[in-house]
């Protein structure tokens, strides 16, 4: 069973446009939330994070909105760059613990 | 500062040979994780550990082994390969167990 799922596989945004990648878990142990970039050849790098009593965080133009009874957050990037074409994982973990659930990722595309 | 260091980057085993995928870090993290990257499975964790000398199992730990005799290394053994061990492997450190970790470029294992 998939803990935290990512059901858009890709997503194409014009460049200077938002871009909104979603994800659901079904935990309700999870109490912190992750997001990763990663591109070709290389590692996951860390992007942004919030905690379970928080609704909202924002860096940049990266910000996280957790919706606790639904299960859901996001992650909204604007505006959108070249660069932040990327594959993205969401991740959840229990406080305390380090394991880490990911999902299957999302494919984002920046069209100029 | 090198961060996360794995070696090899590339490794083609035949069926039922034995290896291990190295793992080095120089930020003097507690947590250091294994995990496996599969096409349409994000990132499953298979070993990690809470500090030296303590290890314990993830989410796909068969086929597997780990230890951790110093703060820095964290080598991840393949005891008899197999094909369904074909896979991108990372790994990752970090200060705490919220999450927010560092990965290795990762190791691609190919075993025919």
């Amino acid at each position: 069973d998939q803990q935290v799922k990512q059901n858009s596989p890709s997503l194409s945004v014009q460049e200077g446009r938002i871009s909104i990648l979603n994800c659901d878990y079904t935990n309700s142990m999870f109490d912190y939330f992750l997001w990763y970039k990663k591109y070709p050849a290389e590692g996951p790098t860390f992007l942004i994070s919030i905690s379970s009593i928080k609704d909202k965080n924002e860096d940049g133009r990266f910000t996280v909105f957790l919706n606790k009874s639904a299960k859901h957050l996001s992650l909204h990037i604007v505006p959108s760059q070249p660069g932040d074409s990327a594959v993205y994982f969401c991740a959840a973990s229990a406080l305390g613990a380090q394991k880490l659930v990911f999902g299957q990722g999302t494919r984002l595309t920046i069209n100029p | 500062n090198a961060g996360v260091t794995q070696t090899p980057k590339f490794q083609v085993l035949k069926t039922g040979q034995s290896m291990t995928l190295q793992c080095a870090q120089d930020m003097n993290h507690e947590y250091m994780s294994w995990y496996r990257q599969d096409p349409g499975m994000g990132l499953r964790l298979i070993h990690y550990s809470v500090g030296a000398g303590i290890t314990d199992q993830g989410e796909v730990p068969n086929g597997y082994n780990v230890s951790r005799s110093t703060t820095e290394d964290f080598p991840l053994r393949l005891l008899s390969a197999a094909p369904s061990q074909t896979s991108v492997y990372f790994c990752a450190s970090s200060y705490t167990g919220t999450g927010e970790a560092f990965f290795g470029q990762g190791t691609r294992l190919t075993v025919v």
